[in-house]
């Protein structure tokens, strides 16, 4: 099977950098993604890593390690519209992406 | 479409009726997913399809819940005589294949209480 372990909560003040882990199992790996959900909301991608190292699409990035089993998302120069649950999810030996239990980010002035 | 919609928005029923939630897909996506959210927690997985067929039927909850795809578009998620533990946010999302790296779409998603 397949599972994943995020933080369930992480605060932090507006401008500050902010770090957001995940750690997996799994059988198979084709790869890690993030996806960003507001309350009321639909979960939207934000991006994907599929080989080791750090993807960066403006003030997010998202870095990933397959021999530590392990990935995060690094969000910098924090607005308080950041404010959100994040996931991230696995794609595995199957089809189907698993997300994980999600982790809020609380976002202070 | 320009993205995945889904109706109704909100649905409140009655314990023990039946429900039905439809999901438009993503233009030409083939692959397509139904999810699971309960109020402030993770997406549970219930059901894959590959164009009309449903290879991965294992996160179906129990023999209530139903979900068909016709004309490798729409979809329809059936939940019979409903629960109070039904009720979340059932998400539908798409994607242009299944497998490994294909980004998801979701939609709004349809909001389910059962009094």
């Amino acid at each position: 099977g397949q599972s994943l372990e995020q933080p369930s909560e992480v605060t932090a003040v507006e401008g500050a950098i902010v770090q957001i882990n995940c750690t997996y199992q799994t059988s198979g790996f084709y790869g890690l993604s993030w996806y960003q959900q507001h309350d009321g909301g639909a979960p939207t991608f934000l991006s994907y890593n599929a080989l080791d190292g750090l993807e960066e699409t403006g003030r997010f990035s998202s870095f990933l390690s397959r021999s530590d089993s392990y990935g995060y998302l690094l969000l910098q120069e924090l607005q308080m519209k950041d404010s959100a649950s994040y996931f991230c999810a696995l794609s595995g030996g199957s089809y189907i992406p698993t997300f994980g239990r999600g982790t809020s980010l609380i976002v202070h002035p | 479409g320009a993205g995945v919609s889904q109706s109704p928005s909100n649905k409140v029923t009655e314990k023990g009726k039946d429900v039905e939630l439809r999901c438009d897909p993503i233009s030409g996506h083939t692959a397509l997913y139904w999810y699971r959210q309960r109020l402030g927690q993770g997406l549970e997985f219930l059901i894959y399809f590959q164009g009309n067929s449903a290879p991965d039927k294992s996160g179906l909850p129990s023999d209530r819940f139903s979900a068909e795809r016709t004309g490798e578009s729409v979809s329809t998620l059936t939940i019979q005589r409903t629960q109070q533990e039904d009720s979340a946010v059932y998400l539908c999302a798409s994607s242009l294949e299944g497998g490994g790296g294909n980004t998801i779409y979701f939609g709004e998603g349809s909001w389910l209480t059962v009094v």
